[in-house]
């Protein structure tokens, strides 16, 4: 069964540096998710992305966050200078052709990010 | 704006007992999509299932019933003869029709299930 792929599965950064996490979406998928969960909390959506442009974001997603889709497979999310309040789990997902239709959304297996 | 609540964050039962988890949503728009998501120890998010808001049939898949009442906006999941296996945080989540396919989760249900 097609899926979500996400690297790394745990990075550990210091305060102040630069962090870049990496998905593959499902091959046929045109919708792509970031979202996060802090410890404990929960899962909070951050941005999506359709036709190479961010087509929603939320109020967390903000300067310190870009997305980008460099090539026809991965998409990526970086945090140009991380706090310590970054900490998170970030699960990238996708879903198919039709936004609208509410397609199931399907997510990566996320990315602990550890800030110290 | 779109919520959800799951009121019981933690739920602790014996095997082979059932156990429902509740959800109660809040939203504007006519059309909506309701999902529940199975989060392991592992810390993975499953997809177990999705209801559209025109469709109120009651599904069942094996151990695992939804409840869906437009009524009382909620969406009710039923684990029957719990298995040490179900143990994991469990969300609902909603999107609105107008929203994309953007997610609003609940809190999560919490549930352990001893052996």
């Amino acid at each position: 069964e097609p899926e979500v792929t996400q690297t790394p599965s745990h990075q550990v950064t210091q305060m102040g540096q630069e962090v870049i996490l990496r998905c593959v979406p499902i091959s046929n998928h045109l919708y792509f998710y970031w979202y996060r969960q802090i410890l404990g909390q929960k899962v909070e959506f951050l941005v999506s992305f359709y036709n190479n442009e961010i087509s929603e974001k939320s109020e967390i997603f903000d300067d310190q966050f870009s997305v980008e889709r460099p090539d026809g497979s991965n998409f990526t999310l970086k945090i140009r200078s991380t706090k310590l309040e970054d900490s998170a789990m970030y699960f990238c997902a996708s879903t198919g052709r039709d936004r609208a239709s509410g397609n199931t959304i399907y997510f990566g297996e996320g990315s602990w990010l550890t800030v110290v | 704006a779109q919520k959800v609540t799951q009121a019981q964050t933690e739920i602790s039962v014996v095997e082979k007992e059932d156990v429902t988890l509740d959800c109660v949503y809040e939203t504007r728009d006519t059309t909506y999509y309701l999902f529940w998501y199975k989060q392991p120890p592992s810390g993975e998010l499953v997809f177990l299932i999705r209801r559209n808001s025109f469709d109120e049939q009651n599904e069942i898949s094996g151990r695992y019933s939804w409840n869906f009442q437009k009524s009382t906006s909620s969406f009710n999941f039923t684990i029957t003869a719990s298995q040490v296996v179900d143990s994991a945080v469990y969300f609902c989540a909603l999107s609105e029709h107008n929203a994309g396919n953007m997610l609003t989760f609940g809190g999560g249900t919490r549930l352990m299930v001893k052996p």
